[in-house]
């Protein structure tokens, strides 16, 4: 069964800050890796998604990273905003014999200082 | 607008009394699958389907039935509702198409209250 592990579990910066985000997860049989935000309350926004072929992904001020071997993905946020406040999700999506199966992690909350 | 509809928003139930979560998709997208949210447990896999006519259980399964008929359908029904079914439900999309499975697509969420 997957298994995901988001680090760190909850993280509050200046505004102005470059943020790493951590996800790992134990079955690098995946089709794919999406990257979410999640205000509170609200529903998930996608932000990255990126394809087992795939190393990288950009877009802006965010750029996501995938080591499938290793069974970890990075979120990097550049120049950190208060708008960038909310909790941040990974979810690895699964092949092999798990195919059709998404395990979230239980997320980074993320709080910009102005 | 591509978009994935969830209904009803909110609902306030009583033990027992059988409900059913509607989700529509309007992108022909193959896979869909829905996923409960709650406190200090995070999002989990409730079912999901493959196509019309395919269906697979998720983490939590127990206490919830699926069916795909159409394509762009995918209700999620109680049949006895319990007070443990109280959750933020979650139902989202994707293009499944062999290698390609593009974005997952998330509607905007049903507040469950079994009382």
């Amino acid at each position: 069964k997957q298994e995901v592990t988001q680090i760190p579990a909850a993280l509050s910066v200046p505004e102005g800050e470059n943020l790493v985000l951590n996800c790992s997860f134990t079955d690098s049989a995946i089709y794919n890796l999406q990257w979410f935000r999640q205000d509170p309350g609200k529903g998930l926004t996608s932000l990255l998604l990126i394809q087992s072929s795939q190393r990288e992904q950009t877009s802006g001020r965010l750029n996501a990273s995938l080591d499938k071997s290793s069974g970890r993905s990075t979120l990097y946020i550049a120049a950190s905003q208060p708008g960038d406040s909310a909790t941040y999700l990974c979810a690895p999506f699964a092949g092999g014999t798990s195919y059709g199966k998404l395990t979230f992690g239980q997320g980074t909350i993320l709080t910009v200082h102005p | 607008e591509a978009q994935v509809t969830q209904n009803p928003r909110y609902l306030i139930t009583v033990t027992g009394k059988k409900l059913t979560v509607t989700c529509s998709q309007n992108m022909n997208h193959e896979y869909m699958s829905w996923y409960r949210q709650d406190p200090g447990l995070g999002l989990r896999q409730i079912y999901y389907s493959m196509n019309v006519e395919v269906t697979d259980k998720g983490d939590v399964p127990e206490g919830y039935k699926v069916s795909r008929k159409e394509k762009r359908n995918f209700p999620l029904i109680l049949e006895s509702p319990s007070p443990n079914q109280t959750s933020l439900y979650f139902c989202a999309s994707r293009i499944w198409s062999g290698e390609d499975t593009g974005e997952l697509f998330f509607g905007e969420g049903s507040r469950l209250t079994v009382l």
